[in-house]
């Protein structure tokens, strides 16, 4: 089973409020994810971290921030809480392969389910 | 554009009636293909990687398999605990990213 952990799990908030989500991994994984989920429909990449000091964004355009200062932890932050923002976010870990070798599968969190009202 | 299409979008069983779930892709250059399957409100749970055209690989009552342009996930004799969405994920380059489809939301007739 995957040592991956998100908290909360389930959030409601008020709009223009700071949030911040956890995500945390003990599995000593280099590259971290954060991906957003609306209900019936496909997972979005908004970051992704190679490892340490290292943050990109995803392919969906997202208003929130990650930071990625030890490698077990990788939260991500939203300044102002929008009703907009009302989503599933997913965190993942993977193994980044070595030269040459093949891409290696990505663990999943629980899952935070935020609703800004 | 890289996209990966699974179908069908659902699907209603009834115990022990074997089916076949679908995920197809148009690809600059596939690095792995995975499966996941994902229960309501919860996160991803792997279940499957694929790398070559032929390859299989089996799980108590799922085997996936992969062609050039598609890749089956064969459900043999279903039991009502296999009810989930499966999602099937694509990387296409060396950057990591993994391109998901919308899954297929597998409901077991009780």
């Amino acid at each position: 089973e995957a040592d991956i952990y998100q908290t909360p799990r389930y959030l409601v908030i008020g709009t223009g409020k700071k949030i911040t989500l956890e995500c945390s991994q003990t599995m000593g994984h280099d590259k971290m994810y954060w991906y957003q989920q609306d209900p019936g429909m496909e997972l979005h990449l908004i970051h992704y971290s190679y490892g340490v000091n290292s943050t990109e964004k995803g392919d969906l355009s997202s208003e929130s921030t990650v930071s990625r200062i030890r490698t077990e932890h990788f939260p991500l932050t939203l300044e102002s809480a929008r009703p907009s923002h009302t989503s599933q976010y997913l965190c993942a870990s993977s193994v980044i392969p070595g030269t040459g070798d093949l891409p290696t599968e990505a663990f999943f969190g629980q899952g935070t389910r935020l609703t800004v009202v | 554009e890289d996209q990966v299409t699974q179908s069908p979008e659902a699907l209603r069983l009834q115990e022990g009636e074997s089916s076949s779930l679908n995920c197809s892709y148009t690809v600059s250059g596939l690095r792995g293909l995975f499966w996941y399957r994902q229960d309501p409100g919860k996160g991803p749970e792997f279940l499957f990687t694929l790398y070559s055209a032929g390859e299989e690989k089996e799980k108590e009552r799922l085997k996936a398999t992969l062609t050039k342009k598609e890749s089956f996930l064969h459900i043999t004799a279903p039991k009502p605990e296999d009810s989930a969405t499966y999602l099937c994920a694509v990387q296409f380059s060396s950057n990591y990213k993994l391109t998901f489809g919308k899954g297929t939301l597998l409901t077991m007739n009780p």
